[in-house]
C-alpha cells in the first residue's frame, strides 16, 4: 500500500524565514505527489504536484517541492514566510492504480511576526 | 462555477438517528470521493465512485454507505449514527484518467456532531 509521512505536526517560523515542510512517501510504484493547502474552515486546495515531468515542481503563492526518489522525500519549501501563509499543509499520494488518494496526517503552519 | 457543494454545511444528530449528506459537482468530474478529517489523523477516504452507478470502498468504510446514481451527485449516508462519526466530511472530485490528473476539488466541509 502507498502511504505519505509528515514529519512535524506543527511548525512555526518567523515571518520571512524559510519554510521547510517535510514529507517522506511509500510506493511499489512511481508516485504521482501532491500538496493541498487547508485555511481555516475551507476545504483544501492544491498548491502542486510531482507527475513526473521535472524533480523540481513550482506551486502557488511561491511554494515549491522537489522529489528525490533516492530519499523518498518530497519537501516543501518557501524561501520566506508570510503571514498569510499560515494554514495546514498536507502531503498526498496518488495510489492503486491512481484512483484513489491517499493523504498524510497534515502539518500546521504558524507564522510569528 | 460553483464547483463542489456539500450541504449540509452543520449538522447534530443523537445516536441511532440517521442522515444523508450531498455533495454535487458541476465540472463534469468522473471521479468522486468522501473523505473524513479528525485531528492528528489527516484526512482518510472513506468511500469513492470512479463513475455513475460505481462506488468502491476506501479506508474507513463502516457504518457509511454510499451512492452515485447520476453523475453530478455522490450521496454518503449514516444508517445508525455513533458518536464516532463525529467529524467534519469532504466531497471531492477528479477528472479521472489516473496519475497526474487526479487533482481533487474540494468542497467547504460537512461538520456532523453525533451526541
Amino acid at each position: 500500500a502507498q502511504s505519505v509521512t509528515q514529519l512535524g505536526s506543527h511548525v512555526s517560523v518567523s515571518e520571512g524565514a524559510l519554510v521547510l515542510l517535510r514529507c517522506n512517501y511509500s510506493s511499489s510504484v512511481p508516485p504521482y505527489l501532491f500538496w493541498y493547502v487547508q485555511y481555516p474552515n475551507q476545504g483544501l486546495q492544491l498548491l502542486l504536484k510531482y507527475t513526473s515531468a521535472a524533480t523540481l515542481v513550482k506551486g502557488i503563492n511561491g511554494f515549491e517541492a522537489e522529489f528525490k526518489k533516492s530519499e523518498t522525500s518530497f519537501h516543501l519549501t518557501k524561501p520566506s514566510a508570510h503571514m498569510s501563509d499560515a494554514a495546514e499543509y498536507f502531503c498526498a499520494v496518488g495510489t492503486g492504480g491512481y484512483q484513489k488518494v491517499t493523504f498524510g496526517t497534515g502539518t500546521k503552519l504558524q507564522v510569528i511576526p | 462555477n460553483a464547483g463542489v457543494t456539500q450541504t449540509p454545511k452543520f449538522r447534530v444528530l443523537k445516536t441511532g438517528q440517521s442522515m444523508t449528506l450531498l455533495c454535487a459537482q458541476d465540472m463534469n468530474h468522473e471521479y468522486m470521493y468522501w473523505y473524513r478529517q479528525d485531528p492528528g489523523m489527516g484526512l482518510r477516504l472513506i468511500h469513492y465512485s470512479v463513475g455513475e452507478g460505481t462506488t468502491a470502498k476506501g479506508e474507513v468504510p463502516d457504518g457509511y454507505n454510499v451512492s452515485r446514481l447520476k453523475k453530478q451527485n455522490f450521496l454518503l449516508g449514516l444508517e445508525s449514527a455513533a458518536p464516532s462519526q463525529t467529524s467534519v466530511y469532504f466531497c471531492a472530485s477528479s477528472p479521472g484518467g489516473g496519475g497526474g490528473a487526479n487533482v481533487l476539488t474540494f468542497g467547504a466541509g460537512s461538520r456532523l456532531t453525533v451526541l
